[in-house]
């Protein structure tokens, strides 16, 4: 079946340690997103990749990384300089195409940080 | 900048009726696109309907429709014969052409559904 996959559903990391989230997709999508959920706000946007290779910052950026090695992969790193990274991170996957389709989401990950 | 503002933090409404969640938006842009996307407790976020700015017609899917007022900036969602199964945060979404393609969301509306 096709769809995007991340890993792990629950994520515990200690203050100080950077922490790299997982984002596979087998659609055949170019362009993948980045979200971070949290109480209240909707989604916001960390990062987004329209090819592989190039990825762009979105509204929230400061603290994150991404690579996008391949096009079925785009893995979010969380690290020590975010100052809140607590949250529910959700991955998604388009055709790219403006309003062509909509984002396919992942089941999310809940990284907590103490 | 583009902002998605959906007024109301939480509805309620009767297993088989009539209930519609409220979006406004704003935008300098005459080409879009517009969502309404689900997250039910599993918060597996799913697509219920898409609306083109450039088309007049009210998209349906279903029991679902959406009331696009496009002067108004407006965009709401009717989910007719509410079942149980529709209880879920709803999240409305603007996509446009400024600065690639990104989506910016509300902050959600979370509706219960009465048995």
């Amino acid at each position: 079946d096709g769809g995007i996959t991340q890993s792990p559903k629950y994520l515990f990391r200690k203050e100080g340690q950077n922490v790299t989230l997982s984002c596979e997709q087998n659609l055949n999508h170019d362009a993948m997103y980045w979200y971070r959920q949290d109480p209240g706000q909707g989604l916001r946007l960390i990062y987004y990749s329209q090819i592989v290779n190039d990825f762009q910052k979105g509204d929230i950026a400061e603290g994150y990384s991404v690579s996008r090695e391949k096009k079925e992969s785009f893995p979010l790193t969380v690290t020590s300089a975010q100052k809140n990274p607590t949250a529910f991170y959700l991955c998604a996957s388009s055709t790219g195409l403006a309003g062509a389709g909509e984002q396919y989401f992942g089941p999310g990950t809940r990284l907590t940080v103490t | 900048a583009q902002t998605v503002t959906q007024s109301q933090p939480e509805m309620s409404v009767q297993e088989a009726e009539t209930v519609t969640l409220s979006c406004t938006y704003d935008t300098s842009e005459s080409d879009y696109y517009l969502f309404w996307y689900k997250q039910p407790p599993s918060r597996q976020m799913i697509l219920v309907i898409r609306q083109e700015a450039y088309k007049q017609q009210n998209a349906t899917e279903n029991r679902f429709s959406v009331n696009f007022q496009k002067a108004a900036k407006s965009f709401s969602l009717k989910i007719s014969d509410s079942q149980l199964g529709d209880a879920a945060m709803y999240f409305c979404a603007y996509e446009g052409y400024t600065g690639g393609f990104k989506t910016i969301f509300g902050a959600g509306t979370r509706l219960f559904v009465k048995a």
